[in-house]
């Protein structure tokens, strides 16, 4: 089975300009949640779908966003980048509508300048 | 924060040693989760343990849970160099379908 996949692997952006990062889950997995990881702040969770609807949502602004197919294949998306939003984006899935064990993937790295 | 804070920050210790590094957090929880990353990588899961568990063993790996004090330890035995990586606690608190991690152990191995 393969594991939860995330393209673009690096990005590079420059302030002002919006990204669209992707994630497919595992085979069968319905939740896919998403994380960003900073030297500073460590992971912060962004939000959750589960069969295309966000379940839940971090402390992020309106800036960050998400959305869910009903592949269960997810994308997130950020507008007007900031030098702040540099970090390592995960997305993780999870087969059970109660999430007990995420299933990470390798992430994308995205550098704003 | 939400977030729990783990201890020590880092730990630098020789293969075929034990690796212990601590777990604390704020509010009640369902379970608590740990995970490895290695170096700029995902996160992979290694063991859960429920509110009402206090121990709990996978292979070389040793997790205990204390409720009353709101923290958590996780002992890796007879450590090898394959085990150099961060290593993060995750908590539910109440809310199945969002964790909270901590600010991880950066684990080095040394052959």
């Amino acid at each position: 089975k393969a594991g939860v996949t995330q393209t673009p692997r690096y990005l590079i952006k420059t302030r002002g300009q919006q990204v669209t990062l992707s994630c497919s889950p595992i085979s069968g997995h319905r939740s896919v949640s998403w994380y960003q990881q900073t030297p500073g702040q460590g992971l912060q969770f962004l939000f959750e779908y589960f069969s295309e609807t966000q379940r839940n949502k971090g402390n992020f602004p309106g800036r960050f966003s998400g959305r869910q197919f009903s592949n269960s294949r997810s994308e997130m998306n950020v507008s007007t980048l900031e030098l702040g939003d540099s970090a390592l984006y995960l997305c993780a899935s999870s087969s059970r509508g109660q999430i007990e064990k995420l299933f990470f993937g390798s992430g994308t790295q995205l550098s704003v300048l | 924060s939400q977030q729990g804070e783990e201890d020590p920050q880092a730990l630098s210790i020789q293969e075929g040693e034990n690796a212990t590094m601590n777990c604390s957090y704020k509010t009640s929880i369902n379970n608590l989760q740990w995970y490895r990353q290695n170096s700029g990588r995902g996160l992979v899961h290694l063991i859960l343990i429920r509110s009402n568990e206090r121990e709990k063993h996978s292979g070389r790996l040793r997790v205990t849970l204390d409720t009353s004090k709101k923290s958590s330890s996780l002992l890796i035995t007879a450590s090898r160099a394959a085990d150099t990586a961060s290593y993060f606690c995750a908590t539910d608190q109440y809310n199945f379908n969002k964790f909270y991690f901590g600010s991880g152990t950066k684990l080095n191995v040394k052959p």
